[in-house]
């Protein structure tokens, strides 16, 4: 079965401090691991992809970077409108079934 | 382009009552996955429907079925509701069978008393 770790828990940062988020896998074929941000009481909105290791994104402030075995996810410079939960999955052999880590509650200070 | 869309936003039901959930997926996208979220946890896969068939399944008993029309919206509907049923509901849509971009819709709070 596919799982997924993040840490850590909860992060509170100041504006400007900059900081990253892990996620650890271990799934059977990776397929594509998927990072996501979700405000409360709200749908997760996609934000990343990435399919083999070494592969980087970047979106604003944050960037996305993925090896064989975690994925971490860098915010730089952060600002207030950047808090949020930041959930990480994994696509796996199966082919059709994400599988979410428990996310990581981020929560910047003006 | 229309965005993933879902009904009702909020629903307090009764322990032992039925609901149906309803979700219209993204223009041009043909696969409705279904999600149950707790609090505080990430969400946790149902079941996935496309083309009007379901194409897989998580660990959720019969009682959770599901339906997919051929527009492509869908419905979630859950017998027999039971306390631990209470959580966000949150459909996702995507194109074809491996969702590489799964598109997921505000969700429904389900509060089951």
């Amino acid at each position: 079965e596919d799982q997924v770790t993040q840490s850590p828990e909860a992060l509170r940062l100041q504006e400007g401090e900059s900081s990253s988020l892990n996620c650890s896998y271990t799934v059977s074929g990776l397929r594509g691991l998927f990072w996501y941000r979700q405000d409360p009481g709200k749908g997760p909105e996609f934000l990343f992809t990435l399919y083999s290791a070494g592969e980087e994104k970047e979106k604003e402030r944050l960037k996305a970077t993925l090896t064989k075995k975690e994925s971490f996810l860098h915010i730089t410079a952060p600002k207030p409108e950047d808090s949020a939960t930041y959930l990480c999955a994994v696509l796996g052999s199966n082919d059709y079934k994400l599988s979410f880590g428990a996310g990581t509650t981020v929560t910047v200070r003006a | 382009e229309t965005g993933v869309t879902q009904s009702p936003t909020h629903l307090i039901k009764t322990r032992g009552q039925q609901v149906t959930l309803r979700c219209s997926s993204q223009s041009g996208h043909n696969t409705v996955s279904w999600y149950q979220q707790a609090l505080g946890q990430g969400p946790q896969f149902i079941f996935q429907y496309y083309r009007e068939e379901e194409n897989g399944r998580g660990n959720f008993p019969p009682r959770f079925s599901g339906l997919q029309f051929p527009n492509y919206s869908s419905e979630l509907n859950v017998n027999a509701l039971e306390l631990d049923d209470s959580a966000l509901y949150l459909c996702a849509s995507s194109f074809g069978t491996r969702p590489h971009e799964q598109y997921f819709g505000p969700g429904t709070r389900l509060t089951v008393t």
